[in-house]
């Protein structure tokens, strides 16, 4: 299997501009979870799905973070619009069945906003 | 409130010695730990987990100890590598299954 596939890798975008990322999760999971990593606050959870639908977003910053998964295998979290305090390492991240299950995380997308 | 955090912020040890990571949380509701390792440019890679009817776990080179009267976690990684180089993070299981995580240790292995 190839993991999780998260892309771009790293994405640049100036202040006011939407931004989207894009995560596959691993076939067969049920589960799909999108963490934010800064140094100042750590990994945190922002919003986590099961069999595609929206389980727990009380992490989601504010209304301009907003996160969708119409399949199985595909998720995107959007910024709309995007601010510098925005940079950060977006990690997705997959597990069979829940929170209970063993998570298996993404190489990230890290985002610059200018 | 929950929270998870991490007495040595950098840890730097010789090739072949062992190394030894230290967690504290709050929460001593929490049932079950995992201690990941994230290399640089990568995301965070499970290594070991144990649940709160138990003091210790062990795998292959790494075992984990808790303490629940002081509410404490650690990681022992036996003979260090090169490779173990990493930051090393611990994550506590809140309300919901939610993860919540340290802040991270970074080990440095010098050959």
């Amino acid at each position: 299997d190839a993991g999780v596939i998260q892309s771009p890798r790293h994405e640049v975008t100036e202040m006011g501009q939407e931004v989207t990322l894009r995560c596959k999760p691993i076939s067969g999971h049920n589960s799909l979870f999108w963490y934010r990593q800064t140094m100042m606050r750590g990994l945190e959870l922002l919003i986590y799905f099961n069999n595609n639908v929206p389980i727990d977003d009380s992490g989601m910053p504010e209304d301009r973070f907003s996160a969708k998964m119409p399949n199985a295998s595909f998720s995107t979290l959007k910024i709309q619009p995007s601010e510098p305090r925005d940079s950060a390492v977006y990690f997705c991240a997959s597990s069979l069945e829940g929170p209970l299950s063993e998570q298996y995380f993404g190489p990230g997308t890290r985002l610059t906003v200018t | 409130g929950e929270s998870v955090g991490l007495h040595l912020p950098t840890l730097s040890v010789q090739e072949g010695d062992n190394s030894i990571i230290n967690c504290a949380y709050s929460n001593s509701a929490s049932d079950y730990f995992i201690w990941y390792k994230q290399e640089s440019g990568k995301g965070p890679q499970f290594i070991i987990d144990i649940r709160s009817n138990m003091d210790k776990r062990q795998g292959q080179r790494v075992t984990v100890l808790l303490n629940k009267t002081v509410k404490h976690l650690s990681l022992q990684i036996a003979a260090t590598q090169p490779g173990d180089s990493a930051v090393y993070f611990c994550a506590e299981r809140g309300a919901g299954g939610k993860l919540i995580f340290g802040q991270g240790t970074e080990l440095s292995v010098k050959p």
